[in-house]
Formats: C-alpha cells, structure tokens, sequence
C-alpha cells in the first residue's frame, strides 16, 4: 500500500496567518491526490482534486501544488472557520490511503 | 438537496455482525462509485472498500483489514449501499462513513460528498 506522510502533525496559527501543509507520498502517484477538511464531529469535505484543483464552492484562500511524491495545502489567509484537521489522500490506486492528519489550532 | 444519510450502527459484541445501510439522493445514485471511509475514535481517516456502478459490474475492493469478513453491495432501485460486517473485532470501532465516488463523467477519483457517519461499537 502506498503510504501518505504529513507534516506537521499539528500546529497553531493566528487568523490571517500564510499556512502551508505538505504530504509525501511512498511513491509516484502523479497528481491522483485529494485534500479534505475536517471539523471535529462532522464528516470530511473535499477541497481540493487532482493535486491543485479547486472543488466547487471552497474559497480560493485555499491552493494545493505537487506532483510525484510531494504535494502541499496552502491556506493563504487563514480564517477562524479553517481551524480543522485536514488530510490528504491518494487515489493512484488499492487501497486508498489517506496521510495521518494535519490538525490545525489556534494560537 | 444532493446527501448521503448512513444508518444501522450500534454496540455489537466481538464476533458479532452488523449491516450498515447508506441512502442516497439528490443525485444519480446507479451512475456513482461509492466507498465506505471509517474513523476509529481520535483517529484518522481508514478506507474501507468500494463497489463500482453497473455499468462496471457491480466489481468491489476492499482494505487488507477487512477483506474476507465485510461486504459491500448495493439496490440502485432503492438508492441504497450496504456494508455487511461480520466477525467483527474491537479494532472495527469507528465511526462509519459512505462516500460518493466518480460516475462515467467525472473528472476525478476523489470523494466528493459524505455522509454524516453512523457509529458501530466493537465490544462485549
């Protein structure tokens, strides 16, 4: 199975801040990656596909760039509603697999 | 209102099986791929399998961690996906997510819309 790593596990930021989240992949997945968030008690939602494209309705303060191995989330200005945990995701190919988490706090 | 509503979990004994329902609307149900994603208590994200559309023969894969004992299956007349599981261990406790997959159409493999999650309780 592939296997997706985050960093960091967890950090705090202030509103307003430049946030950036990377995800390494064990091997090659081209752009078969996703992002999702997910606040605590709620299911995940889909930010971003295909590595840097953004899904219908998710604010443009979020980017995503990467291919290969290495991708990362960038939240350009972070707002009180993005304090969440996000993950990554590969659908390169079975079993799908999802990075541990990148939990989000505020400072 | 396109949405995913997951139904049917619960406290069941080690060994035991439960079966999960999931039903959809708002959308072509029969056109979608559709997973189960599961999340154990302060955990993070675990797929769980996938059953492809009719048009792909109804095919399934599944996670190492629950091949052989969980199946997924699907009514496309009743909008619904199942999740059978049985010999269920402690480790299987998690809350139990239905995601919708891609249709003939779709750009990307990624899960677009969720479901709110049931819980399923792996104890004695």
């Amino acid at each position: 199975a592939i296997r997706m790593t985050q960093s960091p596990s967890s950090f705090s930021a202030s509103t307003g801040d430049r946030v950036t989240i990377t995800c390494r992949a064990s091997q090659d997945i081209g752009s078969y990656l996703a992002w999702y968030q997910q606040k605590p008690g709620k299911a995940p939602k889909l930010l971003i596909y295909a590595a840097s494209t953004l899904q219908s309705g998710v604010p443009s303060r979020f980017s995503g760039i990467g291919s290969g191995t290495d991708f990362t989330l960038t939240i350009s200005c972070l707002q009180s509603e993005d304090f969440a945990t996000y993950y990554c995701q590969q659908y390169y190919n079975y079993p799908r697999t999802f990075g541990q988490g990148t939990k989000v706090e505020i400072k | 209102e396109v949405q995913l509503v997951e139904s049917g979990g619960g406290l069941v004994q080690p060994g035991g099986s439960l079966r999960l329902s999931c039903a959809a609307s708002g959308f072509i149900f029969s056109d979608h791929y559709i997973d189960w994603v599961r999340q154990a208590p302060g955990k993070g994200l675990e797929w769980v399998g996938r059953i492809r559309n009719k048009a792909n023969g109804y095919t399934t894969e599944y996670a190492a961690s629950v091949k052989g004992r969980f199946t997924i299956s699907r009514d496309d007349s009743k909008n619904s996906l199942y999740l059978q599981m049985n010999s269920l261990k402690t480790d299987d406790t998690a809350v139990y997510y239905c995601a919708r997959g891609p249709n003939s159409v779709s750009t990307h493999d990624a899960f677009d819309i969720w479901g709110q999650g049931t819980m399923v309780t792996v104890s004695s």
